[in-house]
Parts: C-alpha cells; structure tokens; sequence
C-alpha cells in the first residue's frame, strides 16, 4: 500500500520555541493531507485540512496562527508548531489521502521542556 | 460541528468471547466507516471499514454493521485473543465531501487469558 512518513519521529524543545514537523507521501500524490493531535490516551483531534497550492482548513477551536501548515507540494504538507508550550506537548500524527484510502503517517511525538 | 461517540471506554472480555463496540455518529452525509487498533505511540492501522450502502461486512473474526438510519454501527471480535487487546477507534468520513475523518474516543479491549 501508499507510504506516508512523518519527521521527525521525536522531538524535545524548549518553551517558547518553533517546531516543524514534515509529512510526507512517499510513493504517491497527495492534494489533501490531514494533520491530527493525539494526548495520551485520548482519541485522534482533527486540527485541520491541509490543501496543496491553498491554504490550510482549520477546526473550530484550533489557533491557525499557532499551528501553521504549508502544503506547498503534492508530496509534502508541513505542521509548525509557533511558540510551543508545554500543553503542546502531545503526539502528532498526520495522514494522506490516494483515491479514496487514507493513510496515516507513523506519528511524532512532542515534548515541550 | 460533526460527533461521534463510541461505547464502551474500556472493555474486558475473556479469551474466547466476543466484543462489541458501538458508535454512533452526527454527520448525515457521513458514508465511509472505518475501524482502527491503535497501539500506543503508533499510527492507527485500519482493520476493517463499510460504506454506506452496505449494511454488514465480515472478515474472519471481524465484523462491521451500519445502521444509516439510526446512524449506528458496531464492531464485533469473535473468538477473541489477548493479541487483540488493543485500543480500537470508529470513525466517520465523508468521501464525497472532502473525506475529513473524525474518530471516536476509542475503547480499550483487555482480552484476558
């Protein structure tokens, strides 16, 4: 099946800071990417609908300028996480989407210090 | 906005039983249903989905039932193994609209040995 990859796998950095976090459709297109946030032992949160060449459509609640996506390629949808805190401290996972399958990325786990 | 709520939280059944998940979900237009295991720190893995002009589906031990009217569906684990034990997700999806995927809370299936 379709490929999706997710870097990078872990990250720690320090309040305040910014963090990306790249996903990628390995072996397939993708105009639409989905990016998700999952704390510990709680369900998948959809923050937001990443479109390639448009911007991003984000969930009701989700800060749009705290929580940037770019989709600036049919392989490539990017999560920058802006002046992260600890409460963002959480496992993101993204997913993509060929004909009518999605595929999920293998997750990236945040902490924030 | 969209919901799907999913019974129980947690479940714990003995070797051998079955298991029954339940979700039921808001969006009319929803018409893909998947269900994924998800282990801890990992992507969610697809095991078994039914679209909406289907109103059962079966593979091996696993099996899906749709009721659009009541927007119901439920999952069912025959013969259960403690490999099972896992947390498992409905979700909904719209696949002529986007195909945005909102999960449920999860449950937790302990099968005991």
């Amino acid at each position: 099946g379709a490929v999706v990859s997710q870097h990078p796998s872990r990250v720690i950095c320090k309040s305040g800071t910014s963090v990306k976090i790249e996903c990628r459709s390995l072996d397939f297109q993708a105009t639409t990417m989905f990016w998700y946030r999952q704390f510990p032992k709680q369900s998948l949160m959809l923050m937001a609908t990443s479109n390639e060449g448009s911007k991003a459509t984000y969930e009701q609640g989700v800060e749009k300028d705290k929580f940037l996506i770019n989709h600036a390629s049919l392989t490539l949808s990017t999560l920058t996480v802006t002046s992260a805190h600890p409460e963002d401290s959480s496992f993101y996972i993204c997913s993509a989407l060929s004909g009518n399958t999605i595929y999920f990325g293998e997750g990236s786990w945040l902490t924030v210090v | 906005g969209e919901n799907v709520e999913q019974h129980p939280s947690t479940l714990s059944v003995q070797e051998g039983d079955s298991a029954v998940i339940k979700c039921t979900y808001s969006d009319s237009a929803s018409n893909y249903f998947p269900w994924y295991k998800q282990e801890l720190g990992k992507r969610p893995q697809l095991i078994i989905d039914i679209r909406s002009n289907v109103g059962e589906k079966k593979d091996q031990r696993i099996a899906v039932t749709l009721n659009k009217t009541a927007k119901h569906f439920s999952l069912h684990i025959t013969e259960t193994q403690p490999e099972d034990s896992a947390v498992y997700f409905c979700a909904a999806s719209d696949h002529t609209g986007g195909f945005k995927t909102i999960f449920g809370a999860g449950t937790r299936l302990f099968v005991k040995a």
